[in-house]
């Protein structure tokens, strides 16, 4: 069965303290590994889409990369404004649209 | 450009009162989606719309009921809440092209009592 474990679930770094999260998902042939960033009482907002393992993709302060088993998001030198929680998403190549399973995130607490 | 919105942002029902959740989108995405967010779970998909005038059921239905008039909005309806419908509700679109990359409402919080 498909699935997407986050892990921790939740981290608290001083800000400055780079760190990585982890999502590790099975999946029987990967479309696609989503990440999103969910500010509290706000909708998720996309950050990036990786497809292939060894594929990695960068925005400002975050790194997200991906194996065939799991992706990490790095995070270098994270500032306050970084706190959220992160979502990790993937969709299976036998589905289309209609199937994304979600983790259940990583909130982050970046203190200053 | 207003993205994906949401109306109500707050609601409280009574058990056995029924209300709709409205989503518009100005992206001119042909996808709509509607999610809950409960805490501790990830987000699970309930209804879904591959374009104007066709609705899908995904993987917790049950309760709801959604219709799709015109291209850029997507109701939510729930005919009698119960108190296992207390959530946070999201829409999303996308365009119809892998890998469907969603785009997010801010959300219905949703209580029953």
């Amino acid at each position: 069965e498909d699935q997407v474990t986050q892990s921790p679930e939740a981290l608290r770094l001083q800000e400055g303290e780079s760190s990585s999260l982890n999502c590790s998902y099975t999946v029987s042939g990967l479309r696609g590994l989503f990440w999103y960033r969910q500010d509290p009482g706000k909708g998720p907002e996309f950050l990036f889409t990786l497809y292939s393992a060894g594929e990695e993709k960068e925005k400002e302060r975050l790194k997200a990369t991906l194996t065939k088993k799991e992706s990490f998001l790095h995070i270098t030198a994270p500032k306050p404004e970084d706190s959220a929680t992160y979502l990790c998403a993937v969709q299976n190549l036998k589905y289309n649209f209609n199937k994304f399973y979600f983790g259940s995130g990583t909130k982050l607490n970046v203190k200053p | 450009n207003a993205g994906v919105t949401q109306t109500p942002k707050f609601r409280v029902l009574k058990t056995g009162q029924s209300m709709t959740l409205l989503c518009a989108q100005d992206m001119n995405h042909e996808y709509m989606y509607w999610y809950r967010q409960d805490p501790g779970m990830g987000l699970r998909l309930i209804h879904y719309s591959v374009g104007e005038g066709t609705t899908a059921k995904g993987e917790v239905p049950d309760g709801y009921n959604v219709s799709r008039l015109k291209k850029q909005n997507f109701l939510l309806g729930l005919e009698s809440a119960a108190p296992s419908q207390t959530s946070v509700y999201f829409c999303a679109s996308s365009y119809p092209d892998p890998p469907y990359e969603q785009y997010f409402g801010p959300g219905t919080r949703l209580t029953v009592t």
